[in-house]
């Protein structure tokens, strides 16, 4: 059975850092993509970052960029996402999901952790 | 970037009856060499994760009821529910995979009338 267990979040304040995890099992995490997604509050899905499944390719929201780092460790089986220069706006439900059938750096998400919850506040 | 929009927003429905949500892309997301639309739709329960309903626009995933299809080409895609069971109350989202950076609708809730 495939899973996805997220991990990290919490409350941090406004400029603050945070290093996200997801643990998966269940399938051979070396041969996937895998992305983060992030639900504020009330509101829709947002893309955040995709990682191929040898890091070789890397992409980010635009919004993201710069401030967000996406990795992976396939021999621990753990999807990372290091987020920096936190601000309320990034306050979200964080998702990290499987990816298949990709192409250049988007994929259909089959497989999809419960999230965890970053909260950006003074 | 292409945009994704769906219509309406927030759909009532009564139990038994059909329930259409449509999604259009602002660019089609038919990759002519495959033939495939890159189009997919999830169902969200509230306190839950998306789940997977429907992609290549019109393929089930496995374990999804068959009351539950995917129509459409292009840039103009549909789901269809055709017979509302009240475990469907969910928001639905569809999503384009054909290009990055991968753009999911607003989202459709989804009650019974």
């Amino acid at each position: 059975e495939v899973q996805l267990v997220e991990s990290g979040g919490g409350l941090v304040q406004p400029g603050g850092s945070l290093r996200l995890s997801c643990a998966a099992s269940g399938f051979t995490f070396s041969g996937y993509a895998m992305s983060w997604v992030r639900q504020a509050p009330g509101k829709g899905l947002e893309w955040v970052s995709y990682i191929s499944s040898s890091s070789s390719t890397i992409h980010y929201a635009d919004s993201m960029r710069g401030r967000f780092t996406i990795s992976r460790d396939n021999a621990k089986n753990s999807l990372y996402l290091q987020m920096n220069s936190l601000r309320a706006e990034d306050t979200a439900v964080y998702y990290c999901a499987r990816g298949t059938y990709c192409s250049g750096g988007t994929c259909l998400l089959d497989y999809w952790g419960q999230g965890t919850l970053v909260t950006v506040s003074s | 970037d292409i945009v994704m929009t769906q219509s309406p927003d927030s759909l009532a429905v009564s139990l038994g009856e059909r329930a259409t949500i449509n999604c259009k892309s602002s660019q089609s997301v038919l990759y002519n060499s495959n033939n495939k639309n890159y189009l997919a739709w999830y169902q969200q329960k509230p306190g839950q994760p998306p789940k997977l309903l429907i992609y290549w626009a019109s393929t089930r995933e496995s374990g999804v009821p068959d009351r539950f299809s995917g129509s459409g080409s292009g840039t103009d895609f549909t789901l269809t529910i055709s017979s509302l069971q009240a475990e469907d109350v969910a928001v639905y989202y569809c999503q384009q995979y054909y290009s990055t950076p991968p753009g999911f609708g607003q989202g459709t809730k989804l009650e019974i009338k």
